[in-house]
């Protein structure tokens, strides 16, 4: 099992740019979440998704941030027109569903310059 | 919504020493209480966690316990090693362990001195 696959690992945009994240959860996870982590801060939660649907978004900036988890593929985690208070580490997190542990990927580092 | 409390934010320990973070929770709904460690530049790993119909569990040199009438649960780490030098993040969830209502604690950034 390769575990949760975040990529690109590393990510530098200028502002307003768009970034792009993508997340393929664990085999037989079909629930996946978003955290962003600001330096030296903890795990804010950003949203959930199920396949082809978004359960819980009450994390997600109002503007600019998007998620998707299409029925095939990676889920995706897409900011339009980066600023520089974006620049952080995303995580994503997969768990089966249910009273279950979730596992995170190794994260992708956005830098926007 | 849940609130969960972190303390310490720094802990610095003599190796060999015991470690003690403790978090405490708003919401006495949450069943459910992970606890991650992150390594810095690494993801988080979960390292230890309980659910509410238990009051202690144990692995090895990590123990957690939680307390469900004052709303607190604290990780416990003997014998502490170099390797053990990282984050440590808490959380709490009403769900039962899904994400869906995962909060977690601001972290602790545990330093074992040799």
């Amino acid at each position: 099992n390769a575990g949760v696959m975040q990529n690109p690992r590393h990510l530098v945009r200028r502002r307003g740019q768009e970034a792009r994240l993508r997340c393929s959860p664990m085999k037989g996870h079909s629930h996946v979440y978003w955290y962003r982590q600001l330096p030296e801060e903890g795990l804010k939660f950003m949203v959930y998704l199920q396949k082809e649907n978004i359960i819980d978004e009450s994390g997600m900036p109002k503007e600019r941030f998007s998620a998707e988890f299409p029925k095939e593929g990676p889920s995706i985690l897409r900011i339009q027109q980066v600023v520089r208070g974006d620049s952080a580490a995303y995580f994503c997190a997969s768990s089966p569903g249910g009273p279950n542990t979730i596992y995170f990927g190794e994260g992708s580092w956005l830098t926007v310059v | 919504g849940e609130n969960v409390e972190q303390h310490p934010s720094t802990l610095s320990v003599q190796e060999g020493d015991s470690a003690v973070i403790k978090c405490t929770y708003s919401d006495s709904a949450s069943n459910y209480f992970p606890w991650y460690k992150q390594e810095l530049g690494k993801r988080p790993q979960l390292i230890i966690d309980i659910r509410s119909n238990v009051g202690e569990k144990k692995d090895q040199r990590i123990a957690v316990t939680l307390n469900k009438t004052a709303k607190h649960f604290s990780l416990h780490i003997t014998e502490t090693q170099p390797e053990d030098s990282a984050v440590y993040f808490c959380a709490a969830s009403n769900q039962g362990g899904g994400a869906d209502g995962l909060t977690f604690g601001k972290g602790t950034h545990l330093i074992i001195q040799p």
